[in-house]
């Protein structure tokens, strides 16, 4: 079964940093584009940060351009995402989601069930 | 960056009903389109990309049109599971950027 699990979130004060990790099974995690995908609560979705099968194109959001950023480990089939001075406006809920083509950043085929990140004093 | 504009926000219908939902895209997107269907509590589904071709496992029912600027996701013969909110998704550049989401409520 293809499966994505994040970890990491929790209650942080602003300005300060959190790493999120996504580990994927289920799949050859290495040939897959992967992205970070988040959502305000009551809000709709953002799209964050996208990184290529072999980390050599990594693209971001302008919201959390040169704050985040995007990583992964193909022997360990891990994504993190390195936040750093966090504002109150990144508190959402995290999604990790594969893409769906292989090498490509383009459409997500499966999602994560999502960690909260909730920034405050 | 590329504007993704959903009509309607939000829409009722019934069971057994056709409903059509529209994403307009402020640039040429030619066919990179994505739709979503999200579920309250849970993560997104992709349900069509590529403007109109379906996901695998995602039923008949939904159906995706367009190129360029204006999309279409159609829903026939609505079923009580496909009460949700819905999204489209731009992937012709980066950001890559969602629509605003069109809830589909119950009648």
């Amino acid at each position: 079964e293809v499966q994505l699990v994040e970890s990491g979130g929790g209650l942080v004060q602003p300005g300060r940093s959190l790493r999120l990790s996504c580990a994927a099974s289920g799949f050859r995690f290495a040939d897959y584009a992967m992205h970070w995908v988040r959502q305000a609560p009551g809000k709709g979705l953002e799209w964050v940060s996208g990184i290529n099968w072999d980390s050599s194109r990594k693209v971001y959001a302008d919201s959390v351009k040169g704050r985040f950023t995007i990583s992964r480990d193909n022997a360990e089939k891990t994504l993190y995402l390195q936040m750093n001075s966090l504002r109150a406006d990144d508190t959402a809920f995290y999604y990790c989601a594969k893409d769906k083509n292989l090498y490509d950043l383009d459409y997500m085929d499966v999602w994560g069930k999502g960690t909260t990140v909730t920034v405050s004093s | 960056d590329i504007q993704m504009t959903q009509s309607p926000s939000s829409v009722a219908a019934s069971v057994g009903d056709r409903v059509t939902i529209a994403c307009r895209a402020s640039q040429d997107l030619k066919n990179w389109l994505a739709w979503y269907q999200q579920k309250p509590g849970e993560a997104p589904n992709l349900l069509i990309y590529g403007a109109s071709s379906l996901q695998r496992g995602v039923p008949s029912r939904f159906s995706g049109s367009g190129f360029g600027t204006d999309f279409t996701l159609t829903i026939t013969n609505l079923q009580p599971e496909d009460f949700a909110t819905y999204y489209c998704q731009q992937a012709n550049s980066f950001p890559l950027t969602f629509g605003q989401g069109t809830r589909l409520e119950i009648k």
